[in-house]
């Protein structure tokens, strides 16, 4: 994959908070895949970006790529706390995956 | 609820050890993946293998073998591990070429001792 840049490393909000992570690549991509990691837990993949800037939404997260296909970003509305846990942005290319840094997201009550 | 399962969850082993790590799946996916995951990093690939062959290997230390002996199973030999191996060793599955992202197991929980 190529190398993606991921911001915030840590996010800390309260319940009902905004929360955004970013990421950016100085060169072109294909793709952008977003995935949540629990605290002891595994990445499960949350959705795909391909298209010059595409939205997606899933309830409360919102997923955009941008125009020029270098950024990408996640974000959720009045978070909740099921929403902690290790947000990590990942690009695809020739069959090699490379995963941002990750934002860590916790939320208090 | 992960459609990808490894086992065993937790494993404890001797530098002098040789022990498995071992993953399978039944969605109809043909590309495997060994990943590594150090604590508060993200996941670092190791080895895909594309219809039953390695396809890419990241340089890994020989210390790791993998195999893939059907499309539905993927292991990972380890042999001579040092400390530094400790991490939580993740196998994925997708769709050949990564498209519509990867479906991840649980992980292998190792300490090398």
């Amino acid at each position: 994959g190529q190398q993606v840049m991921q911001i915030p490393q840590y996010q800390h909000v309260q319940e009902g908070e905004d929360f955004t992570t970013y990421c950016n690549s100085s060169t072109t991509l294909s793709n952008i895949q977003w995935y949540k990691q629990r605290p002891g837990g595994h990445p499960v993949f949350l959705i795909q970006l391909v298209k010059s800037g595409e939205v997606k939404k899933q309830k409360r997260l919102t997923f955009q790529f941008g125009e020029a296909k270098k950024n990408s970003s996640l974000h959720i509305t009045a978070t909740q706390t099921t929403d902690v846990g290790t947000y990590f942005c990942e690009n695809t290319n020739a069959g090699k995956s490379t995963f941002g840094d990750g934002t860590t997201l916790t939320v208090k009550p | 609820d992960t459609e990808v399962t490894q086992t065993p969850k937790h494993l404890v082993m001797g530098m002098t050890n040789k022990k498995s790590l071992k993953c399978e799946q039944h969605m109809g996916h043909r590309a495997m993946y060994w990943y590594k995951q150090k604590a508060k990093k993200p996941p670092e690939l190791m080895f895909v293998y594309s219809y039953e062959k390695l396809s890419i290997n990241e340089s890994v230390p020989s210390r790791f073998s993998p195999e893939c002996p059907n499309s539905s199973l993927l292991n990972l030999h380890l042999h001579a591990l040092q400390p530094e191996d400790s991490a939580l060793y993740l196998c994925a599955s997708s769709q050949v070429g990564g498209f519509y992202g990867y479906t991840f197991g649980s992980g292998t929980r190792l300490t090398v001792v």
